[in-house]
C-alpha cells in the first residue's frame, strides 16, 4: 500500500524557535496534503489543505503566519511552526491524497509528536 | 454542514465477545464514509471504507460496517475482539463536493479486557 512518512517523528523545542515539519508520500504522487492536529485523547481537527504548487488553505481560526505550509513537490509538503509556544505542543499529522476524487483513500503519515518547553 | 457523531467516547469489552462502534452522519449532500483505526503514538490506518453499492462494507482485521442511509448511520462491528484490537476507532466522511476534506467524529477508545 502507499506509504507516507513524517520527520521527526518527535521533536522537542525550547519556547519561540521555529521547527519544520516533512510529510513525505514515498510511493505515489500527492497533489493534495492535509495537516491536522491531534490533542490528547481528542479528535483530528483539520489545520489546512496544500495542493503542489499553490497556497495553502487554512481552516477557520488556524493562524497562517504561525503555521507555514509548502508544498513544493508533488511528494513533499512541510508544516513550520513559527515561534513555538507550550501551547503548541500536540501530535500533527499529516495525510496525502492522490487527487483521484473524494473515492479515493487518504494515505496517513505516522505523526510528530511536539513538545514545546 | 457536514457532521459526523460517535454516540460513544469508550467501549470496553472482554476479549472474544462481539463489539459494535456507532457513528451517524448528517450530510445533505452524497457522502463517502471511512473509519480508521489508530494506535497509540501513530498515523491512522483504514479499516473500511463505503462509497457505493452494497452497504455492508468488510474491511480488514475482521471489522465490517454497514452503510444505512434512512438511519444515517455507519456502525462498526466484529464479532470477536482480540486484546490487539485496543486502539481508537474514527469515523470520517467525506462528500463528493468535499474537495477530498475528511470530517471526522471525535473518536470512540476500545477497550478490550482479558
Amino acid at each position: 500500500g502507499a506509504v507516507v512518512s513524517q520527520h521527526p517523528s518527535w521533536v522537542i523545542c525550547k519556547s519561540g524557535t521555529s521547527v519544520k515539519i516533512e510529510c513525505r508520500s514515498l510511493d505515489f504522487q500527492a497533489t493534495t496534503m492535509f495537516w491536522y492536529r491531534q490533542f490528547p485523547k481528542q479528535s483530528l481537527m483539520l489545520m489546512a489543505t496544500s495542493n503542489e504548487g499553490s497556497k495553502a488553505t487554512y481552516e477557520q481560526g488556524v493562524e497562517k503566519d504561525k503555521f507555514l505550509i509548502n508544498h513544493a513537490s508533488l511528494t513533499l509538503s512541510t508544516l513550520t511552526v513559527t515561534s513555538a509556544h507550550p501551547e503548541d505542543s500536540s501530535f500533527y499529522i499529516c495525510s496525502a491524497h492522490p487527487g483521484l476524487g473524494p473515492r479515493s483513500e487518504q494515505f496517513f503519515g505516522p505523526g510528530t509528536r511536539l513538545t514545546v518547553l | 454542514a457536514q457532521s459526523v457523531t460517535q454516540l460513544d467516547s469508550q467501549v470496553p469489552v472482554f476479549e472474544e465477545a462481539p463489539v459494535e462502534l456507532r457513528c451517524n452522519y448528517s450530510s445533505s449532500v452524497s457522502v463517502y464514509l471511512f473509519w480508521y483505526v489508530q494506535y497509540p503514538n501513530q498515523g491512522l490506518q483504514l479499516l473500511l471504507k463505503y462509497l457505493s453499492g452494497s452497504t455492508l462494507v468488510k474491511g480488514i482485521n475482521g471489522f465490517e460496517a454497514e452503510f444505512n442511509k434512512s438511519q444515517t448511520s455507519f456502525h462498526l462491528r466484529k464479532p470477536s475482539v482480540h486484546i490487539s484490537d485496543t486502539a481508537e476507532y474514527f469515523c470520517a466522511a467525506t462528500s463528493s463536493g468535499g474537495y477530498n476534506k475528511l470530517i471526522f467524529g471525535a473518536g470512540t477508545r476500545l477497550a478490550v479486557h482479558p
